[in-house]
């Protein structure tokens, strides 16, 4: 079945240090993967978006992905957190069934001033 | 202009009301969803909707009724309010490569 798990909850960094929020996946084929961010408050904003081609993706925000098919995994990086990037990260795998895609539990991204 | 808007952002009720929830969106995508975000901040689809026939009913309690007048609205119709019904409500717009679009969220708060 096709499934998508981020195994950090919560992650807690200080501003200006490197960021790495983890993905994995479940997927027959070569998945669409995606992530997207949650500011408090507000709905979902896509970050990045793989489907093919250059296994790592740039995004938004200073954010970039790899896909690493032989681990199954998504990771999201940013060099330099910024207090801003504080937020709820969602990975997303598609298309499953009816061409939906299934979001992971998230990770609530907290930043040290 | 915005892509995906909702209305009400905010929603506060007593059990056994029934509300509604709006959603438009002006990018011209044929599919759209429900879902439905839990206090722990888990997304569950609820519906789909592609140029206004439901494709996905994901075991939706039947007091959860969909509508999709055009392909650019789908609302969402709850009767009878529970407790367990208070989250957030996201309605989406789906693009290529099943690219999500979501609107800012209604907040339901069911007392």
């Amino acid at each position: 079945a096709q499934s998508v798990t981020q195994p950090d909850i919560h992650i807690t960094v200080s501003e200006g240090a490197s960021l790495e929020l983890r993905c994995n996946y479940s997927y027959g084929a070569t998945p669409y993967l995606f992530w997207y961010v949650q500011s408090p408050g507000q709905g979902l904003q896509l970050l990045l978006k793989y489907f093919s081609g250059d296994t790592l993706v740039q995004g938004i925000k200073g954010f970039e992905a790899e896909f690493k098919r032989s681990q199954s995994s998504f990771n999201l990086r940013k060099p330099s957190v910024h207090w801003s990037d504080a937020a709820e990260y969602f990975c997303a795998v598609g298309p499953t069934s009816y061409d939906k895609v299934i979001f992971g539990p998230g990770t609530s991204l907290s930043v040290i001033p | 202009d915005t892509a995906v808007s909702q209305t009400p952002k905010y929603l506060v009720t007593q059990m056994g009301n029934d509300k509604s929830i709006k959603c438009e969106q002006n990018l011209g995508h044929d599919t759209m969803y429900w879902y439905k975000q839990d206090s722990k901040k888990f997304l569950k689809i609820m519906f789909s909707y592609n140029n206004k026939e439901l494709i996905i009913n994901e075991t939706v309690p039947n007091r959860f009724s969909p509508k999709s007048p055009d392909k650019a609205h789908l609302n969402l119709h709850i009767n009878s309010l529970e407790l367990g019904d208070s989250a957030v409500y996201f309605c989406a717009s789906q693009g290529l490569q099943e690219t999500q679009y979501f609107g800012p969220g209604t907040r339901l708060l069911v007392l």
